[in-house]
C-alpha cells in the first residue's frame, strides 16, 4: 500500500529563516501527493498537491514542494518562515482504493523570534 | 462554494455511552465522504468513506460505525464509547468520480471519553 513517511517529528526554525520539511513515500508508479497544514484544533488545510508535469509545485502561503522520483522524496519548503507558520505539517499520499489518502505522522513546526 | 459543517466541536462523553457525530457538506453534490481519527503523535487514521448514499467502507475494524442518510450527510456512531474512543475526529469530502482528488476537512470534534 502506498505510504508517505515524515521523519522529522518536530522541527524548529527561527523566524525569516528558510524550511524544508521532509516526506518520502513508498509507492511503484507516480504517486499522487499532497501537503496539508494543521493550526492547533482545528481542521487540515491543503497547501499543494503533485499528479504529474512539472516536480516543482507551489502552493499557498509561499509554500513549495519538490518531487524527486530518484529519491521517493517530495519535501515541503519556505525560503523565509513567519512565525505564522507554526503549525502542524502532513504530507499524503493517494491511496490503493484511489479515494482516501492516506496520511503521514506530522511534522511539528517550531518558529522562535 | 463549498463548504464543510461538523459538529459539536467539542465532546465529552462517559464510557459505555452512545456517540452521534455529524457533518454536512454543502455546495457541492454526490460528494465522497470521510472520517478520520487523530490521535496525539499517531497522524491520521482512516475510519470510513463512502462514495454515495448507504455505500460506507470501513477500513479498520472498530467500535464506530458510519452512515450516510442523505447525498451530503455523514454521520459517525457508536452504540458503546470506549476510552480508547478518545481523539480528535475529522470529516472531510472530495470531488465525485475523482480518484485521488484533494481531500477537505472540517474544524474536528475533540472527543474525550471518561
Amino acid at each position: 500500500a502506498q505510504s508517505v513517511t515524515q521523519p522529522d517529528i518536530h522541527i524548529t526554525v527561527s523566524e525569516g529563516a528558510s524550511l524544508e520539511l521532509r516526506c518520502n513515500y513508498s509507492y511503484g508508479a507516480t504517486p499522487y501527493l499532497f501537503w496539508y497544514v494543521q493550526s492547533p484544533g482545528q481542521g487540515l488545510q491543503l497547501l499543494l498537491k503533485y499528479f504529474s508535469g512539472d516536480t516543482l509545485v507551489q502552493g499557498i502561503k509561499g509554500f513549495e514542494a519538490e518531487f524527486k522520483r530518484s529519491q521517493s522524496s517530495f519535501n515541503l519548503r519556505k525560503p523565509s518562515v513567519h512565525w505564522s507558520d507554526a503549525a502542524e505539517y502532513f504530507c499524503a499520499v493517494g491511496s490503493n482504493s484511489g479515494y482516501a489518502l492516506n496520511f503521514g505522522k506530522g511534522t511539528s513546526l517550531l518558529v522562535t523570534p | 462554494s463549498q463548504t464543510i459543517h461538523q459538529w459539536p466541536a467539542t465532546l465529552v462523553q462517559p464510557v459505555g455511552s452512545p456517540l452521534s457525530l455529524e457533518c454536512t457538506v454543502e455546495g457541492t453534490s454526490n460528494p465522497n465522504l470521510y472520517w478520520y481519527r487523530q490521535a496525539a503523535g499517531r497522524g491520521l487514521q482512516l475510519l470510513f468513506y463512502s462514495v454515495g448514499i448507504g455505500q460506507i467502507s470501513s477500513e479498520v475494524p472498530q467500535n464506530l460505525s458510519a452512515s450516510r442518510p442523505q447525498d451530503r450527510q455523514f454521520i459517525l456512531s457508536s452504540k458503546k464509547l470506549l476510552l480508547s474512543d478518545s481523539g480528535f475526529y475529522l470529516c472531510a469530502w472530495s470531488l465525485t468520480g475523482a480518484k485521488n482528488s484533494p481531500l477537505h476537512f472540517g474544524n474536528g470534534t475533540r472527543l474525550t471519553v471518561t
